[in-house]
């Protein structure tokens, strides 16, 4: 069965810094994807980055890199250059293939300024 | 729409009423997910549609809580009964294609925050 790990229940983390939201999985089918989304306060969940199993190169969006280790089954999210805007619930999530996605615990991230 | 939109925002209900909840996906989309979410917790799958059929139903917890999408567009999820544990935000999503596609990014909308007194 499919499982999505969080460790990190809150982050505080001060303004312009780079910060790792750490992720792990559990899977046995060899094809499946990675997400994370961010959820602020207003409840919407945005999408922000995907990895794909195959996939050979780490997943880049702007300021945000999924940093995927797959013998290791984690699949950490970068954040460059924090932002005060970044503060929110982040959301690790996996789909296996033609499956449902399940969402890890979230960790709560807040930038200071 | 540009978004998946919700209605209504929040709504609260009586125990033992009847609720309603309504999801307008993105135009064109033909994958629409019902999510529970927890407060401090992450969304939790409670069902699927691609275009007007119900392919999985599986994270529905009881049978008080029924989802239809009779023109494979707008969804409505229905809970019968309410009960104090029902209360969370009702999260919709929906995706361009099917699930046999990878990515496949789901998109959310806002949510309906049910309370049940």
């Amino acid at each position: 069965a499919q499982k999505i790990t969080q460790t990190q229940p809150g982050m505080f983390v001060q303004e312009k810094e780079a910060v790792t939201l750490d992720c792990t999985y559990d899977t046995s089918d060899p094809s499946y994807g990675l997400f994370w989304y961010k959820q602020p306060s207003s409840g919407e969940m945005i999408f922000l980055i995907y990895q794909g199993s195959y996939d050979q190169q780490n997943a880049t969006e702007g300021r945000y890199s999924l940093n995927f280790q797959k013998a290791r089954k984690s699949a950490n999210l970068v954040i460059s250059a924090s932002q005060l805007g970044d503060s929110a619930m982040y959301f690790c999530a996996m789909r296996e293939f033609a499956s449902k996605i399940i969402f890890g615990s979230g960790t709560r991230l807040s930038i200071r300024p | 729409g540009a978004g998946v939109s919700q209605s209504p925002r929040y709504k609260v209900a009586k125990r033992g009423q009847d609720v309603a909840l309504r999801c307008d996906p993105i135009s064109g989309h033909v994958s629409l997910f019902w999510y529970q979410q927890a407060l401090g917790q992450g969304p939790e799958f409670l069902t699927y549609f691609q275009n007007e059929a119900q392919l999985d139903k599986s994270g529905l917890p009881s049978d008080r809580f029924f989802a239809e999408r009779p023109e494979g567009s707008v969804s409505t999820l229905k809970i019968q009964r309410t009960q104090q544990e029902d209360s969370a935000v009702y999260l919709c999503a929906s995706s361009l294609g099917s699930l046999d596609i990878n990515p496949d990014t789901q998109y959310f909308g806002p949510g309906t925050r049910l309370t049940v007194l």
